[in-house]
């Protein structure tokens, strides 16, 4: 596709239900970014793939959140018994990343999660 | 850790003023600087980057000194229009690590 697609764009669950946020990224861009942001916190980092690996997970902010990439390609963000602190919006980036080199991240549009 | 500190907003200027919003850093080595970019229902862009040292980013009338001896990505443009009302995020990258680190965004608004 033409850029990094992101889906639903809005979602509105109850407190304690899980959710799954889906990200497809530009067509062989290797690497894939998952970020958050909100109001109080600003954007923030939350994991890093490259192929289907994760080598930096250290944004998660705790063991409800989890995170899959298969066939080096769309990626799952899943965020279990969701608290009305998880609303935010959540953003998808990829890049050509290769370890090294600090490649352009190009974002989606976000899924907007509202935990009511 | 890495860290960046970017100016305060909101900010309003009226149409064909000069902008800059400051934005200052805090990183070991030799990160890299980008400017991202956030229109109204829009997802973020990226505006323009500086890998080195003295690199000079530009792009859409912006640009930005990769300032080594003051750690600073001051973005500036000499004559804004209303089309640039946004919000505009200081970024950076570490040497070796891959994440991006934000600021905390500053919003823009330009007046007829």
């Amino acid at each position: 596709g033409a850029g990094v697609s992101q889906s639903p764009s809005n979602k509105v669950t109850e407190k304690g239900k899980d959710v799954e946020l889906r990200c497809d990224p530009i067509s062989g861009h290797t690497a894939l970014y998952w970020y958050r942001q909100s109001l109080g916190q600003g954007l923030e980092f939350l994991i890093y793939f490259q192929g289907n690996s994760a080598p930096d997970k250290s944004g998660l902010p705790s063991d409800r959140f989890s995170a899959e990439r298969t066939g080096g390609s769309v990626s799952t963000l899943t965020i279990q018994r969701t608290q009305q602190e998880d609303s935010a919006v959540y953003l998808c980036a990829s890049s050509f990343q290769s370890p090294g080199t600090r490649e352009t991240q190009y974002f989606g549009p976000g899924t907007r999660l509202l935990v009511l | 850790g890495n860290s960046v500190t970017q100016m305060e907003g909101p900010v309003t200027l009226s149409e064909e003023a000069f902008l800059t919003i400051n934005c200052t850093y805090t990183a070991t080595g030799y990160p890299s600087l980008f400017w991202y970019v956030q229109y109204p229902g829009e997802g973020l862009q990226l505006l323009l980057k500086a890998t080195k040292a003295d690199d000079k980013g530009s792009n859409k009338g912006f640009e930005a000194t990769y300032r080594k001896e003051t750690t600073s990505f001051h973005l500036e443009k000499g004559s804004v229009q209303v089309s640039d009302s946004a919000v505009y995020f200081c970024a950076l990258m570490g040497f070796g690590n891959e994440k991006l680190t934000f600021g905390t965004g500053t919003r823009l608004t330009i007046i007829p």
